[in-house]
């Protein structure tokens, strides 16, 4: 079975803080992304990447960067963190391929409080 | 991608059929029609998918119209487990694979 585990289920930070999320897969999927989910919202797309060190920006990705610097591994970084950005945290992975198209699998998400 | 419409909620009793529906008028030749489902306070989880043919796996079986321009997702016996938003997504088979979730559908599964 494919697995998808985030650093933390539940963080609190404080405003200005710099905030570190962190995914890890263990299925050498090519694709991963980074989604936040607000009630009303959805699933929004931050940022995602279909390489090592390669990325591309998402839907929303003002206030967040991330980094690839291995394929088993994609984290979401929130440099100075506001309260706008209190939100669950979604990370998913998929395959890469033109052959057809492919799941994403997702982790149990990290829900975030900025205080 | 395109956008695809589903009601807000249904009921479905315990051990029946669930018929979840979803239009995608606007679906492209090349698009796909995939369906997730999040249970509450987990991360969404993937049903199955289709291009033109209707699909069965060992979770729900996809039913698409010949025009393509909607589908509609079984769950032959639900269970309590099931409740859930289930979300129909159109995603084109080559590109970033990203997906665009809408709000879904939540099915409360009753006894």
């Amino acid at each position: 079975d494919v697995k998808v585990t985030q650093s933390s289920r539940y963080l609190v930070k404080r405003t200005g803080e710099k905030v570190f999320l962190e995914c890890v897969q263990d299925m050498d999927h090519e694709n991963m992304f980074w989604y936040r989910q607000d009630p009303g919202l959805g699933l929004r797309l931050i940022y995602f990447s279909y390489d090592v060190k390669m990325k591309e920006k998402g839907d929303i990705p003002e206030g967040y960067s991330v980094s690839r610097e291995k394929k088993e591994r994609f984290s979401l970084i929130l440099e100075s963190a506001s309260t706008n950005q209190t939100s669950m945290y979604l990370c998913a992975s998929s395959l890469i391929g033109l052959a057809g198209a492919h799941e994403q699998y997702f982790g149990p998400g990290t829900r975030l409080t900025v205080t | 991608d395109a956008k695809t419409t589903q009601p807000p909620s249904m009921d479905c009793a315990e051990g029946r059929a669930a018929n979840l529906p979803c239009n995608h008028s606007t679906i492209s030749g090349n698009e796909y029609v995939y369906w997730y489902r999040q249970i509450h306070s987990q991360g969404p989880q993937y049903i199955i998918h289709g291009l033109k043919n209707n699909e069965t796996n060992e979770m729900a079986s996809l039913i698409i119209t010949e025009d393509r321009k909607s589908s509609t997702l079984i769950l032959p016996h639900a269970t309590l487990r099931d409740t859930a938003v289930y979300y129909c997504i159109v995603r084109a088979e080559f590109g970033t694979g990203k997906l665009i979730f809408g709000q879904g559908t939540t099915l409360q599964v009753k006894p």
